[in-house]
């Protein structure tokens, strides 16, 4: 099973709709993240959280919200989806400065 | 704030030829260094990290980077690849400052390996 997994892989929606990505992990990590992968743009952190209490907007945080209702899980909300937001969608974990992220296999998100 | 630059959007090489994969980044404060690799349709996996100690490192499959701290570079290596080297590799920084150690990444490096 992966350590971190994200529900659900694909989803197409259309304009206006709310929709929620999910994401749960079993690494025992703190810190939860989640990022948009555009091509072209890499990758750019849209929320980060430290612990269930500590929930920080990232780069690119318009238009999008999150709920971290556990240590082990952090949704990601788009609450009126627009096309721009059509992307790869990506959760991670780490542990802190100077470790790595570990990342989900990514949902990809069509809005229409 | 920091940010990083991955010097080629594309790079086409021939099967077991020599690979460079440049990135250079910007920041005020140390730093900490990784180079990912996404294979088509999955997710990110890390190749290598440098924290610190001897400038070079080794990382999974062959790769291997350089930190030049004069020239705030950590460029990606390998000597000769294999067709199942293509993907996509991206550089990220993380430093001891205002990024509260977030990872910031470069754009993405497409290696295309031919036969």
């Amino acid at each position: 099973d992966a350590d971190v997994t994200q529900t659900p892989r694909n989803r197409i929606t259309k304009t206006g709709k709310r929709i929620m990505l999910e994401c749960s992990q079993t690494k025992g990590h703190d810190r939860m993240y989640w990022y948009r992968q555009d091509p072209g743009l890499g990758l750019r952190l849209i929320y980060y959280s430290f612990d269930v209490k500590d929930i920080n907007k990232g780069e690119i945080s318009d238009g999008y919200s999150v709920s971290r209702q556990a240590q082990a899980k952090f949704s990601l909300s788009l609450e009126s989806a627009i096309p721009n937001q059509t992307a790869l969608y990506f959760c991670a974990t780490g542990t802190g400065w100077g470790t790595e992220a570990f990342f989900g296999q990514g949902t990809r998100l069509t809005v229409v | 704030a920091q940010s990083v630059t991955q010097l080629d959007s594309q790079v086409p090489v021939f099967e077991e030829a020599p690979v460079e994969l440049r990135c250079n980044y910007s920041s005020s404060v140390s730093v900490y260094l990784f180079w990912y690799v996404q294979y088509p349709n999955q997710g990110l996996q890390l190749l290598l990290k440098y924290l610190s100690g001897s400038t070079l490192v080794k990382g999974i499959n062959g790769f291997e980077a350089e930190f030049n701290k004069s020239q705030t570079s950590f460029h990606l290596r390998k000597p000769s690849v294999h067709i199942s080297d293509t993907a996509e590799y991206f550089c990220a920084v993380s430093d001891l400052g205002g990024s509260q150690g977030n990872l910031i990444f470069g754009k993405g490096t497409k290696l295309s390996v031919k036969p």
